[in-house]
């Protein structure tokens, strides 16, 4: 099946710097890909859609200065979290939809723990 | 955009079959409904997709009626490591995936 991988797994970090966050298909292609963010006992709401080739497209309310993203190849999206503070402290998710075997499904990594003192 | 609603929370016990409706008013014909399951500090893992009708595999049975509002999740026999957050979600590559948002998702718990 599809698999999705996400580096740091976890990340502790001072306020005010930047910290970067890999989301890989393994095994497939994905020119799409998507960035969620989920806040304890919360669901997870989406932050922007990366697209290979071109700019992210943010939701509202999402700074896209803050939260770059760079779709850099077919297997790769990087989310930058800028200048972090500790209200962006929260569990960081990206998806991927499958194949075209699985082409309605979507895949999501393990996630990443962000910490900002 | 097709929203979901969700039980907040269902409770069983070890053994029994536990059921999950979503609804789902607003389906677009191109979509399909996905289930998802979610553990404390883990990414959502695919469950069971469908489009019409029933859809079985190995761990969960998904019943959609004909007028596709609404879907229900069957997890046979659950144990305690069925124990998590169960999210309903709709949408479709062909539309771009119409954003493919989550609702609160269903907490269940199984007991003893």
């Amino acid at each position: 099946g599809a698999v999705v991988s996400q580096h740091p797994s976890w990340v502790i970090c001072k306020s005010g710097t930047s910290v970067k966050i890999e989301c890989r298909s393994l095994d497939f292609q994905a020119t799409t890909m998507f960035w969620y963010r989920q806040f304890p006992k919360q669901s997870l709401m989406l932050m922007a859609t990366s697209n290979e080739g071109s700019k992210a497209t943010y939701e509202q309310g999402v700074e896209k200065d803050k939260f770059l993203i760079n779709h850099a190849s077919l297997t790769l999206s990087t989310l930058t979290v800028t200048s972090a503070h500790p209200e962006d402290s929260s569990f960081y998710i990206c998806s991927a939809p499958g194949d075209s075997l699985t082409q309605e499904t979507q895949y999501f990594g393990p996630g990443t723990r962000l910490l900002v003192l | 955009l097709a929203k979901t609603t969700q039980p907040i929370s269902m409770d069983s016990y070890e053994g029994q079959e536990v059921n999950i409706t979503c609804s789902h008013n607003n389906i677009a014909t191109n979509d399909y409904i996905t289930w998802y399951q979610q553990f404390p500090s883990q990414g959502p893992r695919f469950i069971i997709q469908g489009y019409k009708t029933k859809v079985t595999n190995e761990v969960a049975s998904l019943f959609i009626p004909a007028d596709r509002k609404s879907s229900t999740l069957s997890l046979p026999r659950v144990s305690l490591s069925d124990t998590a957050v169960y999210y309903c979600l709709v949408g479709a590559r062909t539309d771009s995936w119409g954003k493919f948002q989550f609702g609160a998702g269903t907490q269940v718990v199984v007991t003893p």
